[in-house]
C-alpha cells in the first residue's frame, strides 16, 4: 500500500510560472523526500526534509513540511520545459528504514 | 561516477515463462533496493538489502519471486512463472548512508510486459 498521496494528480502550466504540488501521508515520519521521474527513466532525488524542519530550499525548489497536518508541499519557481516530469514524495515512517512512495503528480510545463 | 545499471531495459515474455533482471549498484553503496512500479503509480518496495543480507522482503511475493545479492554487490530479481499482472517497471536503487536519511539512487528500470 502507498503511504502518500500527491495532489494534484496532474498539473499543466506555462513556462515561467510556479508549480505547487502537495503530498499527504498517514503516519508519523522520520523524514520526507521528493523525487523526480522523467518519462521512461528512473527516479532522481531532489530534496530531503527532516521531521523537525519546516522549510527547505534548493535552487528553484522550496519544500515545506507540516507534521501536524501530515502534509508537505513542493514549489518549483520559474518553471522550465525541462521540469516536465512526474514528482513523487517518499516517507519513512518513524522507527523504520522503509521508504514509501506516493502516487505522484504529473507536471507538464508548456514552452 | 557511474550510476545504477540495470539490464535488460525491456523484456517481453509470455505468461508462465521465467524472467530475470540484473542490477549493478553504484560502487561503494551497501544498500540495494528492488521496487515495482505499476503504470501511473509510485514505486513499491519488493526487497531491501544491506550488503548481502535481505533485511526487508516482507512485500516480495515469495511463491514466484526470488532475489539474491551475491557478495553484496550485484543483484538479480527473478520471477518464475510470470503472470499477466507482473507487467510493470522494475526499478533497482542503491544507497550508502545507512539510516533513515538515506538518499536512494535509482537505475533506469526494466520494463516488463507479460503477454
Amino acid at each position: 500500500s502507498q503511504q502518500g498521496e500527491e495532489d494534484p494528480q496532474a498539473l499543466s502550466i506555462q513556462e515561467g510560472e510556479n508549480a505547487t504540488m502537495n503530498c499527504s501521508y498517514k503516519t508519523s515520519i522520520n523524514n520526507l523526500q521528493w523525487y523526480r521521474q522523467n518519462s521512461g527513466r528512473g527516479l532522481v532525488h531532489l530534496i530531503l526534509i527532516r521531521s523537525n524542519e519546516r522549510e527547505k530550499h534548493s535552487g528553484r525548489l522550496r519544500v515545506t513540511l507540516d507534521t501536524s497536518k501530515k502534509s508537505s508541499s513542493l514549489l518549483i519557481t520559474a518553471s522550465r520545459a525541462a521540469d516536465t516530469a512526474s514528482y513523487f514524495c517518499a516517507t519513512t515512517a518513524s522507527g523504520t528504514y522503509k521508504y514509501i512512495f506516493g502516487t505522484g503528480t504529473r507536471l507538464k510545463v508548456l514552452a | 561516477e557511474a550510476g545504477v545499471v540495470q539490464s535488460p531495459r525491456y523484456k517481453i515474455i509470455e505468461k508462465k515463462q521465467p524472467v530475470a533482471f540484473w542490477c549493478n549498484p553504484i560502487s561503494g553503496h551497501n544498500t540495494l533496493y528492488w521496487y515495482r512500479q505499476n503504470l501511473g503509480q509510485g514505486p513499491e518496495l519488493l526487497i531491501r538489502y544491506e550488503n548481502e543480507e535481505a533485511v526487508d522482503d516482507s512485500q516480495l511475493p515469495k511463491d514466484r519471486f526470488s532475489a539474491e545479492r551475491l557478495k553484496g554487490v550485484d543483484s538479480t530479481l527473478k520471477i518464475q512463472p510470470a503472470e499477466l499482472g507482473d507487467s510493470a517497471v522494475y526499478l533497482c536503487a542503491s544507497g550508502k548512508d545507512r539510516g533513515r536519511r538515506e538518499t536512494q539512487y535509482f537505475g533506469p528500470g526494466t520494463r516488463l510486459l507479460v503477454l
